[in-house]
């Protein structure tokens, strides 16, 4: 167990819906990252937060967005959904012994778009 | 250019013997870090080791070792007396810049399939 929980596990939805899917970092981590894994682009960057403010921003659209709350959790909310959109989301953290600055994931959320 | 490659699309090992995961990487910062992760079918991510760019020495964590060659920039994944749970999908992923650094994000290859046979 990594120590960062991911819900829901599995969500299915239909296209033009929007979605929430929900991150808890382990405990005193204070970043959180967003990958995207799908079959045709791997896994991808989507976002970075570092004690409830973005760090960093990859290859993420336009209909995503995501935030971090004062507890540290944090939510990536999924717009006008895509057929394109179905993957498996991934959160990650980290912040303890920041000298290696190891990222932890969660176990995802497998997103389907039908 | 691939920051990450790994170009082995998928691999066999016989129950108990050593097998080797082979990645390079691409990068023109001097500081930076590199893991490897485990993905079973299940789907979650594992992190097995990290090596960072600076360390003198390889990285190891029980069964897993790191074989750095910076010269080279390889960064490859040897596994000691495989299991049949070792079978899995395994990534190498590199992060550029130092680990105290603002952007921090991971940059993935494309992964190998290592399947154990009994």
């Amino acid at each position: 167990d990594s120590g960062v929980t991911q819900t829901p596990k599995h969500l299915i939805t239909a296209t033009g819906q929007r979605v929430t899917l929900r991150c808890s970092p382990r405990s005193g981590d204070l970043s959180v990252y967003w990958y995207q894994q799908s079959l045709d682009q791997g896994l991808q960057f989507l976002i970075q937060y570092y004690n409830g403010e973005e760090r960093a921003k990859g290859n993420i659209l336009e209909r995503f967005s995501a935030q971090q709350f004062p507890d540290l959790h944090s939510e990536l909310n999924l717009s006008s959904l895509e057929l394109g959109d179905s993957a498996l989301y991934f959160c990650a953290s980290s912040g303890r012994g920041l000298a290696k600055n190891i990222q932890y994931f969660g176990a995802g959320t497998r997103l389907s778009v039908l | 250019a691939q920051k990450i490659t790994q170009t082995q699309p998928g691999m066999f090992v016989q129950e108990k013997e050593a097998v080797t995961l082979d990645c390079t990487y691409d990068t023109s910062d001097p500081s930076y870090g590199l893991f490897w992760y485990k993905q079973p079918s299940s789907g979650e991510m594992i992190f097995l080791i990290y090596q960072g760019s600076y360390d003198q020495q390889n990285a190891t964590e029980g069964r897993y070792s790191l074989n750095f060659q910076k010269a080279r920039k390889s960064a490859n994944l040897v596994i000691s007396a495989s299991q049949l749970g070792d079978s899995a999908m395994y990534f190498c992923a590199m992060r550029e810049g130092p680990s105290t650094g603002a952007n921090s994000k991971l940059t993935f290859g494309k992964g190998i399939t290592l399947s154990v046979r009994p």
